[in-house]
């Protein structure tokens, strides 16, 4: 069965260091992988998405992932976190061969202090 | 690009009446349309898929007769919970992918919408 495990339920950084989320999955397909935040009571944005190719992917508000097919991960990192980046971080797997419907993680909750 | 909304964002209602979410793709034309609910600080959970002109597609454990999925057009797919009980309080969350996007895998998600049964 397919499943994504965030191992980290919350996180707590200063403002300014630096930020890895893990994410590790099991998947019995080539995964399609993705990140999104979400903020309290709203929606999911996308913040990257890995389908093919490089396997180090950029997204937006400075976030970036490596895909590692021999560890079955895609941590997002970011470099020097800044207290707008607190939210709760989705990871979430699909691929073609399964409809490409999203198999989440449980969520890490980043909270950031000044 | 590639918005997508929902309405309404909130809705209370009574147990035993029927609530209609709408969710729309304000942008691009829906290749597929996704319906999920998440518990309170728990992760999305997949209901049903559905396509424009085609039924949906539920999730195994997931009431057909009570979660029923119209997508009507490519931009619009809406989410009727019929005999609400409170149980079935949650936030519902859709999400479109994009037909004119030369990979359609990706989902983009809308705002959500709390709905609570009283």
């Amino acid at each position: 069965a397919q499943s994504v495990t965030q191992p980290d339920i919350h996180i707590t950084v200063s403002e300014g260091a630096s930020l890895e989320l893990r994410c590790n999955y099991s998947y019995g397909a080539t995964p399609y992988l993705f990140w999104y935040v979400q903020s309290p009571g709203q929606g999911l944005q996308l913040l990257l998405k890995y389908f093919s190719g490089d396997t180090l992917v950029q997204g937006i508000k400075g976030f970036e992932a490596e895909f590692k097919r021999s560890q079955s991960s895609f941590n997002l990192r970011k470099p020097s976190v800044h207290w707008s980046d607190a939210a709760e971080y989705f990871c979430a797997v699909g691929a073609k061969e399964y409809g490409n419907k999203l198999v989440f993680g449980a969520g890490t909750i980043l909270r950031v202090k000044s | 690009g590639a918005v997508v909304s929902q309405h309404p964002s909130r809705v209370i209602c009574k147990s035993g009446t029927s609530v209609k979410i709408e969710c729309r793709s304000l942008d691009f034309q829906a290749t597929t349309m996704f319906w999920y609910r998440q518990f309170p600080k728990q992760s999305l959970m997949l209901m049903a898929t559905s396509n424009e002109g085609s039924k949906a597609t539920y999730e195994q454990g997931v009431e057909k007769d009570k979660f029923l999925i119209n997508h009507a057009s490519l931009t619009l797919s809406t989410l009727t919970v019929t005999s609400a009980h409170p149980e079935d309080s949650s936030f519902y969350i859709c999400s479109a992918t994009n037909r004119g996007e030369s990979s359609t895998d990706t989902q983009y998600f809308g705002p959500g919408t709390r709905l609570t049964v009283l």
